[in-house]
């Protein structure tokens, strides 16, 4: 089966508190891709990162970071120094090594960050 | 280039009513999507598209739905007889991949329905 899970509903925080938001996936693809997306309060869906399986690199990116590790089939994401406009919902995804850019969403995870 | 573009954003109207959904994808890409979200089952994902031809049609929730591309640059969702259970958030969404996996979701702003 092919799942994503994000245990965590909702987190809240102050400004300028390093947040990490987890990420779960299941699959028995040994190829497939992960994403996460934003979703502000205005609604719409923003890309922030792919990772392909085979591509264990952490990543950084400004505050922003994504630690991958296959081994515990995790892809976590952290907000360093987080600000009020980081407030949203934020969705991991899977997109299963199909080649069609399918995804599988997780629940979200809404971050609230009080000034 | 412009984003995803979807008509009407809001859509209020009464059960058992004809609801037409519009989609037009980003051009030049080569599949497009159709997700619903609600807040009891998050987002999910109803049908794509490969270079104009249904692929994946399974997320479709019953008969009621139904999903057309007659060409590359447009596509429209219909949910005829529309019902109270069908009121959510609905997104378009297309990539280009081509010949590899090489692109992520660009989202449109979404169609939010209500059904009364």
């Amino acid at each position: 089966a092919q799942k994503v899970t994000q245990a965590q509903t909702e987190i809240s925080v102050v400004e300028k508190e390093d947040v990490t938001l987890d990420c779960v996936y299941e699959t028995r693809d040994t190829t497939y891709y992960l994403f996460w997306y934003k979703q502000p309060p205005s609604g719409e869906l923003v890309f922030l990162i792919r990772r392909n399986s085979f591509d264990e690199q952490n990543e950084i990116s400004g505050r922003y970071s994504w630690n991958f590790q296959k081994s515990t089939s995790s892809f976590n994401f952290t907000i360093t120094a987080s600000q009020v406009v980081d407030s949203a919902v934020y969705f991991c995804a899977l997109a299963p090594g199909s080649n069609t850019g399918k995804l599988i969403f997780g629940q979200g995870t809404t971050l609230q960050v009080k000034p | 280039d412009a984003g995803v573009i979807q008509s009407p954003r809001h859509e209020v109207t009464e059960m058992g009513q004809e609801v037409t959904l519009r989609c037009k994808p980003i051009s030049g890409h080569d599949y497009l999507f159709w997700y619903r979200q609600t807040m009891m089952r998050g987002l999910e994902l109803l049908i794509y598209f490969n270079n104009n031809v249904p692929i994946d049609d399974s997320g479709m929730p019953e008969d009621r739905f139904s999903a057309k591309m007659p060409n590359a640059s447009f596509s429209t969702l219909k949910i005829q007889p529309s019902e109270p259970r069908d009121s959510a958030v609905y997104f378009c969404a297309s990539s280009l991949i081509g010949g590899g996996f090489a692109g992520e979701l660009f989202f449109g702003e979404g169609s939010r329905l209500t059904v009364l």
